[in-house]
């Protein structure tokens, strides 16, 4: 069965540098998100990608946080400049959905962003 | 903005036996989407069963079942012949029926223990 992939599985970084995690999604799904959830807390959405563009972005993605689609297997979270705050398990997801409709989300084992 | 709130932290179970976790969520949306997800340790989300809000029929997957009140926005899932396996974190979720890609709210999920 098909599965999104995520690498690496746990990245450790120092505070202020740039991190970058991979994520293939499921091919022929059309819709991408990034998710993180610290330590003991409830998981939150980043992001959402959408025919090569950020369809949706939360309050937490800020001007430090991209993503990209460099070719058409695999989707990007960069990190510019690390805070020790961004220590968390992030979560790719992709969904199947065609336009006008709904799916369901399928999501990565994660990769645990540790900052020192 | 959509709100999701699971109030059970913990709960634990004897194996074989029947669990329910609850979850209550709040939107003015009238198409809408719900999810169970499992978090087992190895913290990789598990999609557990998916429920349209325009169904008036409960979903079932196997030993997992829901019961939707959609009047009381009341969504909680049902786990019968509890096994070992099923020991786990469970977030509840909700998804907008919107065509754009759309993010995924979670609760603050409630941890299983099934005891042999």
């Amino acid at each position: 069965e098909p599965e999104v992939t995520q690498t690496p599985s746990h990245q450790v970084t120092q505070m202020g540098q740039e991190v970058i995690l991979r994520c293939v999604p499921i091919s022929n799904h059309l819709y991408f998100y990034w998710y993180r959830q610290i330590l003991g807390q409830k998981v939150e959405f980043l992001v959402s990608f959408y025919n090569n563009e950020i369809s949706e972005k939360s309050e937490i993605f800020d001007d430090q946080f991209s993503v990209e689609r460099p070719d058409g297997s695999n989707f990007t979270l960069k990190i510019r400049s690390t805070k020790l705050e961004d220590s968390a398990m992030y979560f790719c997801a992709s969904e199947p959905r065609q336009r006008g409709s709904t799916d369901t989300q399928y999501f990565g084992p994660g990769t645990r962003l540790t900052v020192l | 903005a959509q709100t999701v709130t699971q109030s059970q932290p913990e709960m634990s179970v004897q194996e074989a036996e029947t669990v329910t976790l609850s979850c209550t969520y709040d939107t003015s949306e009238s198409n809408y989407y719900l999810f169970w997800y499992k978090q087992p340790p190895s913290r990789q989300m598990i999609l557990v069963i998916r429920q349209e809000a325009y169904k008036q029929q409960n979903a079932t997957e196997n030993r997992f079942s829901v019961n939707f009140q959609k009047a009381a926005k009341s969504f909680s899932l049902k786990i019968s012949d509890s096994q070992l396996g099923d020991t786990a974190m469970y977030f509840c979720a909700f998804m907008t029926g919107e065509t754009s890609g759309s993010r995924l709210t979670f609760g603050e999920g409630t941890q299983l223990t099934v005891n042999p």
